[in-house]
C-alpha cells in the first residue's frame, strides 16, 4: 500500500525550530518530487515547499523561503522539513504529498499534481 | 505572485449537476489539478491533466479547461461529495491553491 506519514509535529514558542518527517512506503521513492503543503486552522491549502527526486531542484513559497529547508533521504526513504524562526502564522497542519507530472502531446500543456498524501502533522506556534 | 480565484461557496441539488470554477493567468500554461477534502482528513486529489481521475474515483468527476479558466464538474451530486474542493497550478517553479470552494449538496 502507498502511504506517507507525517510526524514531529508539536507546540514551539515563536522563534523556536521544529524537524517534521515524512516516511514513504509502498512505492519507490526515490523516483518521485515531494511537497509539504500546510493548513492554517479554518484556512485553505498553502504550498510550501517542493524537492526533485535527486534533490536537484528545490523550492518554497515566499512565506518560509530563508527559515524552511527541505531535504530527503531516499536511502531511508525519507522527507523532511527543518522549520526555524517559528512564527505564530505557521501554525499549521502540514502535510507531506508525493508530485507527478502529466504532459499533453496535443496540447503542450502540462499538469503537476500531488497525487498521494499523508495524514498530516500540527505545529502550533505559541507563547 | 501568481493567484487561482475560486468562488468561496457553491450548492447543488441532489442528484443535479455542478460546476466548480477557477481561475488565474498560470491555468494559460497548465492544467489545473482538482482535490476534494472533507472534514478532518487529508485532500484527495480527484482531477488531473487534461481530464484524468484516479483510480478509485467515480466517473461523475470531470475537469475541463479554457483560457486562464479550469473547471471541476459533479454530474449527479451525491450526499458523499459535500467537501471543499480546492484547484492547484504550477506557476513557472512554485505551485499554487486556489482559496477553495465549499460544495453543499442540498
Amino acid at each position: 500500500e502507498v502511504q506517507l506519514v507525517e510526524s514531529g509535529g508539536g507546540l514551539v514558542k515563536p522563534g523556536g525550530s521544529l524537524r517534521l518527517s515524512c516516511a514513504a512506503s509502498g512505492f519507490t521513492f526515490s523516483s518521485y518530487s515531494m511537497n509539504w503543503v500546510r493548513q492554517a486552522p479554518g484556512k485553505g491549502l498553502e504550498w510550501v515547499s517542493s524537492i526533485s527526486s535527486s534533490s536537484s531542484y528545490i523550492y518554497y513559497a515566499d512565506s518560509v523561503k530563508g527559515r524552511f529547508t527541505i531535504s530527503r533521504d531516499n536511502a531511508k526513504n525519507s522527507l523532511y522539513l527543518q522549520m526555524n524562526s517559528l512564527r505564530a502564522e505557521d501554525t499549521a497542519v502540514y502535510y507531506c504529498a508525493r508530485g507527478k507530472t502529466y504532459y499533453d502531446i496535443l496540447t503542450g500543456k502540462q499538469s503537476y499534481y500531488m497525487d498521494v498524501w499523508g495524514k498530516g502533522t500540527t505545529v502550533t506556534v505559541s507563547s | 505572485s501568481s493567484e487561482l480565484t475560486q468562488d468561496p461557496a457553491v450548492s447543488v441539488a441532489l442528484g443535479q449537476t455542478v460546476r466548480i470554477t477557477c481561475q488565474g493567468d498560470s491555468l494559460r500554461s497548465y492544467y489545473a489539478s482538482w482535490y476534494q477534502q472533507k472534514p478532518g482528513q487529508a485532500p484527495v486529489l480527484v482531477i488531473y491533466g487534461k481530464n484524468n481521475r484516479p483510480s478509485g474515483i467515480p466517473d461523475r468527476f470531470s475537469g475541463s479547461s479554457s483560457g486562464n479558466t479550469a473547471s471541476l464538474t459533479i454530474t449527479g451530486a451525491q450526499a458523499e461529495d459535500e467537501a471543499d474542493y480546492y484547484c492547484n497550478s504550477r506557476d513557472s517553479s512554485v505551485e499554487v491553491f486556489g482559496g477553495g470552494t465549499k460544495l453543499t449538496v442540498l
